[in-house]
């Protein structure tokens, strides 16, 4: 089973900053079925980027994914304020488990 | 508009049940796979339990396996989760969440319900 590891685990920046997060894989993560989701105090989880780097319906492009095999990054290039959240990736696939990321918070300075 | 409404949490002792209930609207229920995920108080999101459209497929993650049983009424767009033999670490919010093709991606999720295990 793949675990994924996050980092940092609190991100403290100020709106206008560019905000680089990154999701490790224990193993190669076939096919790049990496996502990315957006938690706020409160909601649920909102998709933000599947296949590594597509956006989901509606996802400013201030947000952009990358990577392959083990390492990914999810990119938020000019933090607006309703950025300030929890960052969690997902290894998903055509089988179980579905494993998350422990999550990144990203913070305000 | 899609929406995914959990009913049935609540405090309940170990070794106790409870059943969850999603309620779906929207979207045509039917055609997509659905999953439980949860996340404990303050801490990640864990998928639990994975049912296909017709709900001929079930998985389970092992830390639920046993004690967990995911179903699906198509004819009433609901999902539910029987959950027996709970212990203090099921303790979380429950989220009800539709998946996008055959996979474990997520693409509408419901608000959650709690779900307390304590004596």
């Amino acid at each position: 089973e793949i675990v994924l590891t996050q980092s940092p685990g609190i991100l403290t920046l100020s709106p206008g900053e560019r905000a680089t997060l990154s999701c490790r894989a224990s193993q190669s993560v076939r096919s790049s079925y990496l996502a990315w989701y957006q938690q706020k105090p409160g909601q649920a989880p909102r998709l933000l980027i599947y296949g590594a780097s597509s956006r989901a319906t509606g996802i400013p492009d201030r947000f952009s994914g990358s990577g392959s095999g083990t390492d990914f990054t999810l990119t938020i290039s000019r933090l607006e304020p309703e950025d300030f959240a929890v960052y969690h990736c997902q290894q998903y696939g055509y089988s179980p488990p579905f494993p998350f990321g422990p999550g990144t918070k990203v913070d305000v300075k | 508009e899609v929406q995914l409404v959990e009913s049935g949490g609540g405090l309940v002792q170990p070794g106790g049940s409870l059943r969850l209930s999603c309620a779906a609207s929207g979207f045509t229920f039917s055609s997509y796979e659905m999953n439980w995920v949860r996340q404990a108080p303050g801490k990640g999101l864990e998928w639990v339990s994975y049912i296909t459209s017709s709900g001929s497929t079930i998985y389970y993650a092992d830390s639920v396996k046993g004690r967990f049983t995911i179903s699906r009424d198509n004819a009433k767009n609901s999902l539910f989760l029987q959950m027996n033999s709970l212990r203090a670490e099921d303790t979380a919010l429950y989220y009800c969440a539709r998946a996008r093709g055959f996979t474990g991606l997520y693409d509408a999720w419901g608000q959650g319900i709690l779900v307390t295990v304590s004596s």
